[in-house]
């Protein structure tokens, strides 16, 4: 695709509901990010794939978030038993190889639980 | 402890003049800087970046200055146009690109007509 696409684009659930959120990143790119951005804050990152090798997943919160990319390409985030803390948007970034500090981001995932 | 602090939340610029944005980091380690342009409902989108052999890096209207002993960037828009209005975001890692991005909290610039 021309950029990187997340879906779904809002989320509302319940406290204690699970939730997946899709990422796909721009055709080619070996490197993925996820990041989490709060009100008034920056992104922050959670976790980082390159293909399907999850090499860093220092910044995820707590055991109730999990991130996959099985094949190589499109990444899900899994935020289980969701609480009110983690209302935030979720942005995804992938990057390429050759440019591998730039990362592209995605129009994220606002999350709101209620 | 936030290792890259942007310490304006908001600016505004009159349409034609200059806007500076500074970012201040605190880790030595960092040696690629990124800002990145921010509008309601998108997600960060690329504008400049610097690498710290460079002290100045100049892509049309915008220019970004490191000053590596001072630990402190600018970015310069210069003219100002409205569609400059946005969030910039700015941004450091290390030159692996195998590193996440750290981010400052943000300044919401307002180019006014």
């Amino acid at each position: 695709g021309a950029g990187v696409s997340q879906s779904p684009r809002y989320k509302v659930a319940k406290r204690g509901q699970d939730v997946a959120l899709r990422c796909d990143p721009i055709s080619g790119h070996v490197s993925l990010f996820w990041y989490q951005q709060a009100l008034g804050q920056g992104p922050e990152f959670l976790t980082y794939f390159q293909n399907e090798a999850q090499l860093d997943k220092s910044g995820l919160p707590s055991d109730r978030f999990f991130a996959e990319r099985p094949e190589g390409s499109v990444s899900t985030l899994k935020i289980q038993r969701t609480q009110q803390e983690d209302s935030a948007v979720y942005l995804c970034a992938s990057s390429l190889v050759a440019e591998k500090n730039i990362q592209y981001f995605g129009a994220g995932t606002r999350l709101s639980v209620l | 402890d936030q290792q890259v602090k942007q310490n304006s939340p908001s600016l505004s610029v009159q349409e034609g003049r200059i806007s500076i944005l500074n970012c201040d980091y605190t880790n030595s380690m960092f040696d690629y800087f990124l800002w990145y342009k921010k509008y309601p409902a998108e997600g960060p989108t690329f504008l400049i970046s610097i690498s710290s052999i460079k002290d100045k890096n100049e892509d049309g209207r915008f220019t970004v200055f490191l000053n590596k002993s001072a630990k402190h960037l600018s970015l310069h828009i210069v003219p100002s146009q409205p569609g400059d209005s946005a969030v910039y975001f700015c941004a450091a890692s290390d030159l692996s690109g195998n590193t996440p991005l750290v981010f400052g909290k943000g300044t919401r610039l307002s180019v006014i007509a």
